[in-house]
């Protein structure tokens, strides 16, 4: 079992739609969560970032963490075009480090 | 305000030989991290380096080393270059834990694409 598994996808969406993003890991020690937003040839872009359990919300990006399950979510309201790209979560133990486990991704399209 | 920059975007080697790759980190930040992407996959932590040391590694082979420089740039060298090395070279800046600035919050680069033919 991989330490941090995610949907596959690739997922295609009008645009418009409520897109969700799920993660599952192993691990209960993680304590940080991140998502990061990848477009083809580009590094990473960090999107949401949440510590422990809870929602976070950012514009149209709404990031949930439950801890007891073991399972994070990233929700994208009224998608765009623009947000076609492959979507990285990503956890580490603690603050003191930057030993980021990131999930193998999943790719969305938004389809005009 | 500069980001992470990376240099160079793109390069071949032949299997066998060495390869060094530069990032110089995000203004203000003084951490920086490697990962390894390879296609289709999420990045994989290589190591970081903070105040000129490497302080954690990730679980890849004596080949691969790094190094920082006083004004926080990094370089990741890997030699005896295997087929399966090619991959996108990723480099992560933050500020150094424990400072309470946020050392989670990672900015990454562009990346190298590195093929080894």
């Amino acid at each position: 079992q991989k330490e941090v598994e995610q949907d596959p996808g690739p997922l295609s969406v009008p645009e418009g739609a409520i897109v969700s993003l799920n993660c599952t890991y192993s691990n209960s020690a993680f304590q940080y969560f991140m998502w990061y937003r990848q477009y083809s040839r580009k590094g990473p872009e960090l999107l949401m970032y949440t510590y422990s359990s809870g929602n976070k919300e950012d514009g149209r990006f709404t990031a949930q963490v439950d801890k007891s399950s073991k399972y994070i979510s990233l929700f994208i309201r009224d998608s765009q075009p623009s947000d076609s790209a492959t979507y990285l979560c990503a956890m580490t133990l603690d603050n003191y480090g930057q030993n980021f486990v990131f999930g193998p991704g999943t790719r969305l399209s938004v389809l005009p | 305000d500069a980001g992470v920059t990376q240099s160079p975007t793109h390069l071949i080697k032949t299997r066998g030989q060495q390869v060094t790759l530069r990032c110089s980190p995000k203004s203000g930040h003084d951490t920086v991290s490697w990962y390894q992407q390879a296609l289709g996959q999420g990045p994989q932590f290589i190591f970081q380096y903070y105040e000129e040391e490497e302080r954690q590694r990730g679980n890849f082979p004596d080949r691969f080393s790094g190094h920082q420089f006083p004004n926080y740039s990094s370089e990741l060298n890997v030699n005896a270059l295997l087929l399966g090395d090619s991959a996108l070279y990723l480099c992560a800046s933050s500020f150094r834990p424990g400072t309470g600035l946020g050392s989670t919050e990672a900015f990454f680069g562009q990346g190298t694409r590195l093929t080894v033919v």
